[in-house]
């Protein structure tokens, strides 16, 4: 079946540090690629999206790039911030019915240091 | 403003004394799902509702009942609550039509059976 796969944390970075969290996908079809941030506290909140292949989503300076030669949407950034500290989840929408669900990686969590 | 809302945030109860868990959306969309966030399994489905009266199973429905009879509410309710419900739930929703429908999730609701 569908799949997400990312890498596991924690992560610590210091600040202005760059950031990469790596995410690849299984899945039939072409499906819809996204990450979610989630902050302390709160809910999911989506950071960006790409729909088909080659797209980039990008957000709040992070950028993902839909690779599908490498079943891939790792997510970078150049320079971290301490207010990125949060956990992220990679996620997929396969299938184009209004019930296709989403599929969640297990989330990483990324630590900043000042 | 736009969102998902759940009652209560934080639960504490008793093996098998009955819980109801509350979401409502004021955006009118006609998908509300909900989920349950365990650590190092990031989120399963619960069940899913695609409109009124539509609800189904998702990957992880076992002791767990919803009901859809109004579009904005989709409360969550576990008859006979055990400590494996222990988790983290959240509440979603997205428009449904689209296949890049962002969803919009809810705070959480930090549920413990005793």
């Amino acid at each position: 079946g569908d799949s997400v796969t990312q890498m596991e944390g924690p992560v610590t970075l210091s600040e202005e540090a760059f950031l990469t969290i790596n995410c690849t996908y299984t899945a039939t079809g072409y499906p819809s690629l996204f990450w979610y941030v989630q902050y302390p506290g709160e809910g999911l909140q989506l950071l960006l999206k790409a729909t088909k292949a080659d797209d980039k989503g990008s957000n709040k300076g992070f950028e993902a790039t839909y690779r599908k030669e490498t079943t891939s949407f790792h997510l970078e950034k150049g320079s971290v911030q301490v207010s990125d500290s949060a956990v992220y989840f990679c996620a997929l929408r396969a299938g184009y019915s209004s019930a296709s669900k989403i599929i969640f990686g297990s989330g990483t969590r990324l630590s900043i240091r000042p | 403003e736009a969102q998902v809302t759940q009652n209560p945030r934080y639960l504490i109860t008793v093996t098998g004394k009955k819980l109801t868990v509350t979401c409502s959306q004021n955006m009118n969309h006609e998908y509300m799902s909900w989920y349950r966030q365990d650590p190092g399994l990031g989120l399963r489905q619960i069940y899913y509702s695609m409109n009124v009266e539509v609800t189904d199973k998702g990957d992880v429905p076992e002791g767990y009942k919803v009901s859809r009879k109004e579009k904005r509410n989709f409360p969550l309710i576990l008859e006979s609550p055990s400590p494996n419900q222990t988790s983290l739930y959240f509440c979603a929703s997205r428009p449904g039509t689209g296949v890049t429908d962002t969803q919009y999730f809810g705070p959480g609701t930090r549920l413990t059976v005793l």
